[in-house]
C-alpha cells in the first residue's frame, strides 16, 4: 500500500526556519517524481515545488523562490522541503504528493503537516 | 501561467441528482487536466487524470469530459460521501502546476 506521512510542521516566528519531511513507503520511491503543495486555511491548493526522481530538475513557485530548498534521499525513501525565511503567508498545510508516471496529475498524497508562523 | 477557473464556487444539490462542475483553462492543455476531492481534514483524492481516465478505487459515477480549454465533472447520482470540495489541476505545461480555486458540493 502507497503511503506518504508528512512531518516536521510547527509553530514558528516569522524569519524562521522549519525542515518538512515526507517518509513514502509501499512503492519505488527512487523511480518517481515528488511534489510539495501547501494549502492556507480556508483557500484552496497551491503547488510549491517539484523534483525529479534523480534530483535533477528542480522547480518552484514563484511565493517561494529563494527561500525554500527541496531536496530527497533516496536511500531512505524520503522527501524534504527546508522553509527559510517564513513569513505569515507560508502558513498552511504542507502537503506532499507524487506524480503518476507516465500522465502527471498527482496520484497519492500524505495527511500533510501545519505550519504556522505567527509572532 | 495557466490560469484554472472553476464553476460554480458552490454547488447545492440534492442526494440522487445529478451534479455538473466545470473547469476553464486561461490556454489549451489539451487533456492534461486531473479531478480531485477534498474532504474536510483530508488530503485531496485523485478522481480523474487525463481529462477522462477514472483513477484507480473511483466509482462509476464519477466522469470527466473535454478537452482544450473547457472540461466538466460529473456525478452521476450523488451519494452522502461524495459531498466535499473539487478542485481541478493542469499539468500540461508546468511549472507551474495549476489549480482551480475549487468547487464547494453541497447538500441540498
Amino acid at each position: 500500500e502507497v503511503q506518504m506521512v508528512e512531518s516536521g510542521g510547527g509553530l514558528v516566528k516569522p524569519g524562521g526556519s522549519l525542515r518538512l519531511s515526507c517518509a513514502a513507503s509501499g512503492f519505488t520511491f527512487s523511480s518517481y517524481s515528488m511534489n510539495w503543495v501547501r494549502q492556507a486555511p480556508g483557500k484552496g491548493l497551491e503547488w510549491v515545488s517539484s523534483i525529479s526522481s534523480s534530483s535533477f530538475y528542480i522547480h518552484y513557485a514563484d511565493s517561494v523562490k529563494g527561500r525554500f530548498t527541496i531536496s530527497r534521499d533516496n536511500s531512505k525513501n524520503s522527501l524534504y522541503l527546508q522553509l527559510n525565511g517564513l513569513r505569515a503567508e507560508d502558513t498552511a498545510v504542507y502537503f506532499c504528493a507524487r506524480v503518476a508516471v507516465g500522465t502527471g496529475d498527482f496520484d497519492y498524497w500524505g495527511q500533510g503537516t501545519l505550519v504556522t508562523v505567527s509572532s | 501561467e495557466i490560469v484554472m477557473t472553476q464553476s460554480p464556487a458552490t454547488l447545492s444539490v440534492s442526494p440522487g441528482e445529478r451534479a455538473t462542475l466545470s473547469c476553464r483553462a486561461s490556454q489549451s492543455i489539451s487533456s492534461n487536466l486531473a479531478w480531485y476531492q477534498q474532504k474536510p481534514g483530508q488530503a485531496p483524492r485523485l478522481l480523474i487524470y487525463g481529462a477522462s481516465t477514472r483513477a484507480t478505487g473511483i466509482p462509476a459515477r464519477f466522469s470527466g469530459s473535454g478537452s482544450g480549454t473547457e472540461f466538466t465533472l460529473t456525478i452521476s447520482s450523488l451519494q452522502s460521501e461524495d459531498f466535499a470540495v473539487y478542485y481541478c489541476q493542469q499539468y500540461n505545461d508546468w511549472p507551474p502546476y495549476t489549480f482551480g480555486q475549487g468547487t464547494k458540493l453541497d447538500i441540498k
